[in-house]
């Protein structure tokens, strides 16, 4: 079964740091863009970051960029979300999700489009900012 | 960093109704657009992407089309397991940012 847990969360102070981390298992985690996407309570759904199947590349919402950093562990089938300088507004559900390449499109030109979306997510884990 | 913008915000429906939510892009992003639903309490869920193609295991009263800047997603005749969240995202370029979500609820 295709599964990605989280862990991690929990109440943390305005200032602070917290290190989330999502273990994958069930598919080949080496092959897969990996993400982070929160929700606010009540709110709706923001991306956050992603990180490339090596770890080359990585990108970032403008409202984390500097203070949150994603990395990966493919030996260990993992993908952490270090954030630091956490404020009031970082209090949300955090999903960890796989970005698959879920299909592709032959362009009349001899190439293809590819397309890339959330298929897999996990249960969320709560981050809580408050004094 | 392109902006995505879902309407109506929230809609009332009937089991059985025909229902149909916009989604605008900031810039052209092709086709590069999905849609997710999310049940309260839950992971969101992928309906479709390229614009219009049915994730696998998808029902197939629900259909997407448009390109460029400007989307919609079309559910033929609702369930109760439809009364939920819908959300577009964007895959054309990082970040890749969602709508603000539309809340469909029943009549």
């Amino acid at each position: 079964e295709v599964q990605l847990v989280e862990s991690g969360g929990g109440l943390v102070q305005p200032g602070g740091s917290l290190r989330l981390s999502c273990v994958a298992s069930g598919f080949t985690f080496s092959n897969s863009w990996m993400s982070w996407v929160r929700q606010a309570p009540g709110r709706g759904l923001e991306w956050v970051a992603n990180i490339k199947q090596d770890g080359s590349e990585e990108y970032y919402a403008d409202s984390v960029k500097g203070r949150f950093t994603i990395s990966r562990e493919n030996a260990k089938m993992s993908v952490h979300l270090q954030m630091t300088s956490l404020r009031a507004e970082d209090t949300a559900v955090y999903f960890c999700a796989r970005e698959e390449e879920v299909g592709r499109q032959w362009l009349s030109y001899g190439t293809y489009r590819y397309f890339y979306a959330v298929d897999v997510w996990g249960q969320g884990t709560t981050v809580t900012v408050s004094s | 960093d392109i902006q995505m913008t879902q309407s109506p915000s929230s809609l009332s429906a009937f089991v059985g109704d025909r229902v149909t939510i916009a989604c605008r892009a900031s810039q052209s992003i092709t086709n590069y657009l999905n849609w997710y639903r999310q049940k309260p309490g839950k992971a969101p869920q992928l309906l479709i992407y390229g614009a219009s193609t049915l994730q696998s295991g998808v029902p197939s009263r629900f259909s997407g089309s448009g390109s460029g800047t400007d989307f919609t997603l079309t559910i033929s005749s609702l369930q109760p397991e439809d009364f939920a969240t819908y959300y577009c995202q964007q895959s054309h370029s990082a970040p890749r940012t969602f709508g603000q979500g539309t809340n469909l609820e029943i009549k």
